[in-house]
């Protein structure tokens, strides 16, 4: 089982449209979670970055966290074409260094 | 946050042939990240490298194929040594987490392809 599950879509969506984007996790030592994105030919960007379970909001973004069930998600509001990229989870524990990635999902919001 | 710049953005290399890949960063920071993502797959990390120590490396990733140097706090290369197209791929340095933050922040990649 990998550590980390993110479905690598692609995800096409149209523009304005509500956008849920998921990872689920095996490991519980992770304790900070962040939300990358990455547009074609770019780095991946930190879009967001949480701590505790629950939500963390940033304009149309929200990041969600459920630490009892292993299970992360970012929502984008009224998506927009330029929204249109790869979201990548990533995980941190406590104790180590390493970031833990998913795979990423490529989302295309459609005009 | 930190501003990374990496060089070259993308090249096409001969097999057999080395790349030397470079990373800036704006400020000085313990440590530096690379890491390789090929096509479907997630970002895996290469090797962790501090200044003043020899790189440590992950499980799969050796100092002969891609050595490593960090001679200051700002600065690090990642050297591909004897490329073959399974090299093919794009290659990323990037700073944190550290002690103060715990967000990672990469450069714009570099995109690799062997030929």
């Amino acid at each position: 089982q990998k550590e980390v599950e993110q479905d690598p879509g692609p995800l096409s969506v149209p523009e304005g449209a509500i956008v849920s984007l998921n990872c689920t996790y095996s490991n519980s030592a992770f304790q900070y979670f962040m939300w990358y994105r990455q547009y074609s030919r770019k780095g991946p960007e930190l879009l967001m970055y949480t701590y505790s379970s629950g939500n963390k909001e940033d304009g149309r973004f929200t990041a969600q966290v459920d630490k009892s069930s292993k299970y992360i998600s970012l929502f984008i509001r009224d998506s927009q074409p330029s929204d249109s990229a790869t979201y990548l989870c990533a995980l941190l524990s406590g104790g180590y260094q390493k970031v833990t990635f998913g795979i990423g999902t490529k989302l295309q919001v459609i005009p | 946050s930190a501003v990374i710049s990496q060089k070259p953005s993308r090249d096409i290399c001969q097999r057999g042939t080395s790349l030397t890949i470079q990373c800036q960063v704006d400020s000085q920071v313990t440590m530096m990240f690379w890491y390789r993502q090929q096509p479907g797959q997630s970002l895996t990390l290469i090797a962790t490298a501090n200044q003043g120590s020899e790189a440590t490396y992950e499980s799969g990733f050796v100092i002969d194929k891609f050595p490593i140097s960090r001679p200051n706090l700002t600065f690090s290369t990642l050297t591909v040594s004897n490329m073959s197209p399974e090299d093919s791929s794009i290659y990323l340095c990037s700073v944190g987490p550290g002690k103060s933050n715990t967000e990672a922040f990469f450069g714009q990649g570099t995109r690799l392809t062997v030929v």
